[in-house]
């Protein structure tokens, strides 16, 4: 897999219901980042994650990250309609500044 | 709160023509960038530029592109003669010296025809 493969691609529940995405990556990285994207808007930065670091929290989402494993978990709990977009992964590499980012999950929640 | 803009949202044009994008960054902000995403696709950088340079640049980022900060607000990316396969989202970023945070702008959807 590329750098960045988040699964599943696609996921649908209902409101309330927690949503788990998982992203995979290659190369040892400075950082991941969350960011949303809703139908062809542009991409709301969500929650960064560093290398030293495990978890992290920022209202309903909770990131973790395990670098021996080199993976990341997206969970946004409590889930609501508004919630409904594209989450990718992106991350940063040591030494650069650029983002690599992932395919996406395409998060669908339902009333 | 400061956000990125992009112009035209939308940009349609003929092949071979050459067509300008634009940003402005958020006003704080030193390091900016460029990136794309085709429909369906991910979203992949094109070139990064700090200090009136370009500090990175991808695969994509040929000669038939570049970038500009033509005065201290506005970001550029040019394509000299466009292909159809230059049809797709291009996003404008821009992030503090001290962060790793990168805002996007909305977007600009180029067709080419």
């Amino acid at each position: 897999s590329q750098q960045g493969e988040e699964d599943p691609q696609a996921l649908s529940i209902q409101e309330g219901e927690n949503a788990t995405m998982n992203c995979s990556y290659k190369t040892s990285i400075n950082n991941l980042q969350w960011y949303r994207q809703n139908s062809g808007r542009g991409l709301v930065h969500l929650i960064l994650i560093r290398s030293n670091e495990r978890e992290k929290h920022s209202g309903r989402l909770r990131v973790t990250l395990d670098t021996s494993k080199k993976s990341s978990s997206l969970l946004i709990t409590a889930s609501r309609a508004a919630d409904t977009a594209s989450y990718f992964c992106a991350t940063r590499p040591w030494g650069y500044s650029t983002l690599t980012f992932g395919k996406g999950t395409m998060l669908l929640v339902s009333p | 709160e400061p956000e990125v803009t992009q112009t035209p949202s939308h940009q349609v044009t003929q092949m071979g023509q050459e067509v300008i994008l634009r940003c402005v960054p958020i006003s704080n902000h030193l390091y900016f960038y460029w990136y794309r995403q085709i429909l369906g696709q991910k979203v992949e950088f094109l070139v990064s530029f700090y200090n009136n340079e370009i500090s990175e640049k991808s695969e994509i980022f040929d000669d038939q592109f570049s970038v500009e900060r033509p005065d201290g607000s506005n970001f550029t990316l040019k394509i000299r003669s466009t292909k159809l396969e230059d049809s797709a989202m291009y996003f404008c970023a821009s992030s503090e010296p001290s962060s790793d945070t990168q805002y996007f702008g909305p977007g600009t959807r180029l067709t080419v025809l």
